[in-house]
């Protein structure tokens, strides 16, 4: 599959910014997809999955009420909603096809850096 | 949450050597272990997934084993596109977490 993040950029504490992954070369409405993030020089983070239709989603605690996980099957898109910003979610967001029920990631965008600062 | 821990941190070795990478949980997780690559500037490449299953495509050289609470990954003999950084991953339960990573430099 391959699979390619889009949306990043710069925003200031308190802002929104929508990522978007688009795929292709797989059916990609048969397939749970994730985010992943990495803060610069840190470690890799998991962030959320969905399920193939969008009805099960899972976001790590921290996130939730902030960040939103969604997808258009019809648009082969996977999205990131991520509102009320902080520097601290400065990171790379990887965008992965994940198999078994969500568990791991077997084919990754290359990423989209996302700066939160005034 | 269940916490994963690596070790070592970093390693040097020679191309050639047989590397070995322990990965433990808090909790018992079964087999439900994966382990990435990473190359600085890179997205992580799927090695092992359910503790011991080789990725398509990934050389025989890296092997994974363990269950429950200890895990290992092993390169048998290291090559130069080799070095790199290693995450492994839980997926018993949520939140999905990872290890904090073993780089491995060249020495």
């Amino acid at each position: 599959g391959h699979l390619v993040e889009s949306g990043g950029g710069l925003v200031q504490p308190g802002g929104s910014l929508r990522l978007s992954c688009a795929a292709s070369g797989f059916t990609f409405n048969e397939y749970w997809m994730s985010w992943v993030r990495q803060a610069p020089g840190k470690g890799l983070e998991w962030v959320a999955n969905i399920n193939q239709d969008g009805s099960e989603k899972n976001l790590v605690d921290p996130l939730k009420g902030r960040f939103t996980i969604s997808r258009d099957n019809d648009k082969k898109s996977l999205y990131l909603e991520m509102n009320s910003l902080r520097p601290e979610d400065t990171a790379v967001y990887f965008c992965a096809r994940a198999l078994w029920f969500g568990g791991f990631c077997d084919s990754w965008g290359p990423g989209a850096l996302v700066t939160v600062s005034s | 949450d269940i916490q994963m821990t690596q070790s070592p941190s970093t390693l040097s070795a020679f191309v050639g050597d047989r590397v070995t990478i322990t990965c433990r949980a808090s909790q018992s997780i079964s087999d439900w272990l994966a382990w990435y690559q990473q190359t600085p500037g890179k997205a992580p490449k799927l090695l092992i997934y359910r503790a011991s299953f080789l990725e398509n495509g990934v050389p025989s050289r890296f092997s994974g084993s363990g269950s429950g609470t200890e895990f290992t990954l092993t390169i048998s003999s290291l090559q130069p596109d080799d070095f790199a950084t290693y995450y492994c991953q839980q997926y018993n339960s949520y939140p999905y977490t990872f290890g904090p990573g073993t780089k491995v430099h060249i020495k």
